[in-house]
């Protein structure tokens, strides 16, 4: 079973334009939370999406938004980038809604310059 | 409010010599527990995690943790730690409600010959 892919791995955007990322999560998943890493903030809970719905979302800015498909796809969106948006952003699938059954993806490493 | 606490940032340790990482959470009830490694530019692996039962658990790479309860803890170990086990190590839980991960500040550890 193919584990939890996110594209792209790498990406560079500049400070004002918008980037969206992708999760794809194992197959059977109906789960996708998103994390943002940063050396000064730690590893960050964005949002969770359950079944096309977000069920919990963390303290972040709406610049920062996401979405859930019906394949379980999911897509995050940052609109107008800063600099303090550079960061690895994680994806975990998960196969149930009661925290025990999640796994990460690798991450995508976006700079932002 | 949710927390995880891992105390030390920073520990050097001999290769060969044992490992003990410590990891406290404070919640109001005992979550899911979980040790992750990441090595620099990757993702996050999981070593181990507990849910209930037995509360010695063996994980990946031989390493273990041992949860206690009376002192909110599941500090991680190994008893003769390899210079390829050089990484961030972050101890993180999840409420039996939900699916997001509470994260530690991490631990770097670093193995001399």
């Amino acid at each position: 079973k193919a584990g939890v892919t996110q594209t792209p791995r790498y990406l560079i955007k500049t400070r004002g334009q918008q980037v969206t990322l992708s999760c794809s999560p194992i197959s059977g998943h109906r789960s996708v939370s998103w994390y943002q890493q940063t050396p000064g903030q730690g590893l960050q809970f964005l949002f969770e999406y359950f079944s096309e719905t977000q069920r919990n979302k963390g303290n972040f800015p709406g610049r920062f938004s996401g979405r859930q498909f019906s394949n379980s796809r999911s897509e995050m969106n940052v609109s107008t980038l800063e600099l303090g948006d550079s960061a690895l952003y994680l994806c975990a699938s998960g196969l149930t809604g009661d925290g025990r059954e999640q796994y990460f993806g690798p991450g995508t490493r976006l700079t932002v310059t | 409010a949710q927390s995880v606490t891992q105390p030390d940032i920073h520990i050097t340790v001999s290769e060969g010599a044992s490992l003990e990482l410590r990891c406290n959470y404070s919640y109001g009830a005992t979550p899911y527990l979980f040790w992750y490694v990441q090595s620099p530019g990757q993702g996050l692996q999981l070593l181990l995690k507990y849910f209930s039962g037995d509360t010695l658990v063996q994980g990946i790479k031989g390493f273990e943790a041992e949860f206690k309860r009376s002192q909110s803890s599941f500090n991680l170990r190994k008893p003769s730690v390899h210079w390829s086990d050089a990484a961030e190590y972050f101890c993180a839980v999840v409420m039996n409600t939900g699916n997001q991960f509470y994260f530690g500040t991490g631990t770097s550890l670093t193995v001399i010959p």
